[in-house]
């Protein structure tokens, strides 16, 4: 599918568990990001990352780990889970044009739940 | 700091009435401002990018505009299916890719 997928798009897990949340994209875009979107918040970005094998902290990255050996997928990995991490996880990417502004294409999100 | 401030949270109207949203934002020289429409349980979708003050974008019933100190996107005589959250975005020349969000409004559009 030509685009960005995230799977898995619902998980339910218990808390101390780790969870891997992957995203794919097949833009060959360079950017990729990781955002969270909980009830009356805007998206707070955890990770980004400009290039495989580049990646760097957002707002709020504390108990969450990321890694981008290819251009095409960003997995985003909660290693122990807690009940504050409970959120929609939403994935997107944006590729620079003529050092311009990047507008940013978003993934259909996963939601979490931690019990 | 860069911050975005989306007022007012939620909008309410009747098919066919006019409205604005506002966007607040302050960001160290602004690379672009952003505006996103988001439906229920779906992932943010691009709508427009505004570069400089007195810029504007039109798309359908949508007309976006730039200030320096905020964006106002018009909705001029709304259907239902425009109803939606919309988010404001602002990315700094100094924060390459990155972008700050606003926490959106969520517009109803009643029949």
């Amino acid at each position: 599918d030509a685009g960005i997928t995230q799977s898995p798009r619902y998980k339910i897990t218990e808390t101390g568990r780790q969870v891997t949340l992957m995203c794919h994209q097949t833009w060959s875009h360079s950017y990729m990001f990781w955002y969270r979107q909980d009830l009356g918040h805007g998206l707070r970005l955890i990770y980004y990352s400009a290039a495989a094998d580049i990646t760097d902290k957002g707002e709020v990255p504390d108990g969450y780990v990321v890694s981008r050996s290819k251009t095409e997928n960003f997995p985003l990995t909660l290693e122990s889970a807690t009940r504050s991490q409970t959120s929609v996880y939403f994935c997107a990417s944006s590729e620079p044009f003529r050092d311009t502004t990047y507008e940013q294409y978003f993934g259909p999100g996963t939601r979490l739940t931690v019990t | 700091e860069d911050q975005v401030t989306q007022s007012p949270e939620a909008l309410r109207l009747q098919e066919g009435e006019s409205s604005s949203l506002n966007c607040s934002y302050t960001v160290s020289g602004l690379r672009g401002l952003f505006w996103y429409r988001q439906d229920p349980g779906k992932g943010p979708e691009f709508l427009f990018t505004l570069y400089s003050a007195g810029e504007e974008k039109e798309k359908e019933r949508l007309k976006a505009t730039l200030t320096k100190k905020e964006s106002f996107l018009h909705i001029t005589a709304p259907k239902p299916e425009d109803s939606a959250t919309y988010l404001c975005a602002v990315q700094a020349r100094t924060n390459a890719g990155k972008s700050t969000f606003g926490d959106g409004t969520t517009l109803t559009v009643k029949p």
